[in-house]
């Protein structure tokens, strides 16, 4: 079984819905983390949380909402949709060194017609 | 903010040539540069990675290089094959949570 699990894999919606994307992991890390990915644009944060009880904005996370239910689940909303929130979205997590790996999930591709 | 660089954004090779990728940042204080392998449908996965105390790393066909001095870092991936065709991102951060990725560069390997 995957490591790190993201539901749904595939999601179209039409602008002003709100959509939430999850995230599940069974490496017990206590860190977790949302990117976007743009074609040509590489990986940009969008939040990420060290435990369960301390969450921080990233660099673009004007438009999102993320809420960690538990060590093992990371959520991401996007509270009223819109068109330019189209993107390949991924869900990574990491132990607590300061150069540990992140661990990727598979992606949601997300559709905001 | 830290701001990370890498080129080219395409870059084509015949099977058992060497492929370079370069990667250049801004930050001084980083200290930890992964390189991430991505293929299609997947997500990201860590291939190598290079802390600023270390000049060059190796596993088996695939190396890192780093000056720090002029701020930039390389993979390099020797005897090329087939399946190396991916898209690799390079990254920088001075601690988790922080990594500022580069765009990636499309490597394809013709048989």
């Amino acid at each position: 079984d995957a490591d790190v699990t993201q539901t749904p894999r595939n999601r179209i919606t039409k602008t002003g819905k709100r959509i939430m994307l999850e995230c599940s992991q069974t490496k017990g890390h206590d860190r977790m983390y949302w990117y976007r990915q743009d074609p040509g644009l590489g990986l940009r944060l969008i939040y990420y949380s060290f435990d369960v009880k301390d969450i921080n904005k990233g660099e673009i996370s004007d438009g999102y909402s993320v809420s960690r239910q538990a060590q093992a689940k990371f959520s991401l909303s996007l509270e009223s949709a819109i068109p330019n929130q189209t993107a390949l979205y991924f869900c990574a997590t990491s132990g607590t060194g300061a150069t540990d790996t992140q661990y990727f999930g598979p992606g949601t591709r997300l559709t905001v017609l | 903010g830290e701001n990370v660089e890498q080129h080219p954004s395409t870059l084509s090779v015949q099977e058992g040539d060497s492929a370079v990728i370069k990667c250049t940042y801004s930050d001084s204080a980083s200290n930890y540069f992964p390189w991430y392998k991505q293929e299609l449908g997947k997500g990201p996965q860590l291939i190598i990675d290079i802390r600023s105390n270390v000049g060059e790393k190796k596993d088996q066909r695939i190396a890192v290089t780093l000056n720090k001095t002029a701020k930039h870092f390389s993979l390099h991936i020797t005897e090329t094959q087939p399946e190396d065709s991916a898209v690799y991102f390079c990254a920088a951060s001075k601690y988790a949570g922080k990594s500022t990725f580069g765009d990636g560069t499309t490597l394809t390997v013709k048989p």
